[in-house]
């Protein structure tokens, strides 16, 4: 399977700081989605990418896609307590073989 | 709710047991998978299944046996574990056509002695 790598592994921020996470391959991803997964629970959803360069946001998250496809962000502005939780990204290269990258866990200090 | 349930939340289980973990989804989708998610390690792919049909099997050892009778349900029949193969299983579900989300069931936290 594909190696889809996300730096860094763990963030701690102060309530109201920012929050990135970044996730990279060495190949060429045919789209990247998002998932939330909050501690002990399943991850969620959050977003799909898919044209080079794009850009979307929710709220107080931004969701940006590599120019050249190999690589993606997400961006939390003024974080909140209710963003603690693991990120994920993950790759479909071909029809329905998803690939989670290593995932990103941010804690939120109050 | 996400519309995928899995059974039991939690399986205590010895080396030489077998046991079974059953998925069920009620969002109509064509394509069903298995997760293993480790403390050390990202989500691993394990088994997708696609109309029924398996389309991927990621190297994963025999004594994980899956088995989708129809598209709404899938196992995982689990032999002789070790426990290094403690871990959530997570049972999803996609509509099964390129670039759909995936739906997460809560997850089976299996505990290996």
């Amino acid at each position: 399977g594909q190696q889809v790598m996300q730096i860094p592994q763990y963030q701690h921020v102060q309530e109201g700081e920012d929050f990135t996470t970044y996730c990279n391959s060495s190949t060429t991803l045919s789209n990247i989605q998002w998932y939330k997964q909050r501690p002990g629970g399943h991850p969620v959803f959050l977003i799909q990418l898919v044209k080079s360069g794009e850009v979307k946001k929710q709220k107080r998250l931004t969701f940006q896609f590599g120019e050249a496809k190999k690589n993606s962000s997400l961006h939390i502005t003024a974080t909140q307590t209710t963003d603690v939780g693991t990120y994920f990204c993950a790759d479909s290269n071909t029809g329905n073989q998803f690939y989670f990258g290593t995932g990103t866990s941010l804690t939120v200090i109050p | 709710e996400t519309g995928v349930t899995q059974t039991p939340r939690h399986l205590v289980m010895g080396m030489t047991n077998k046991k079974s973990l059953k998925c069920e989804q009620h969002l109509g989708h064509n394509a069903m998978y298995w997760y293993k998610q480790s403390a050390k390690k990202p989500l691993e792919l394990m088994f997708v299944y696609n109309f029924k049909e398996q389309t991927e099997n990621n190297s994963v050892p025999s004594r994980f046996s899956p088995e989708c009778p129809n598209s709404s349900h899938l196992f995982l029949h689990l032999h002789t574990l070790q426990p290094e193969d403690s871990a959530l299983y997570l049972c999803a579900s996609s509509q099964g056509q390129w670039g759909e989300k995936l739906f997460f069931g809560s997850g089976t936290q299996l505990s290996v002695l």
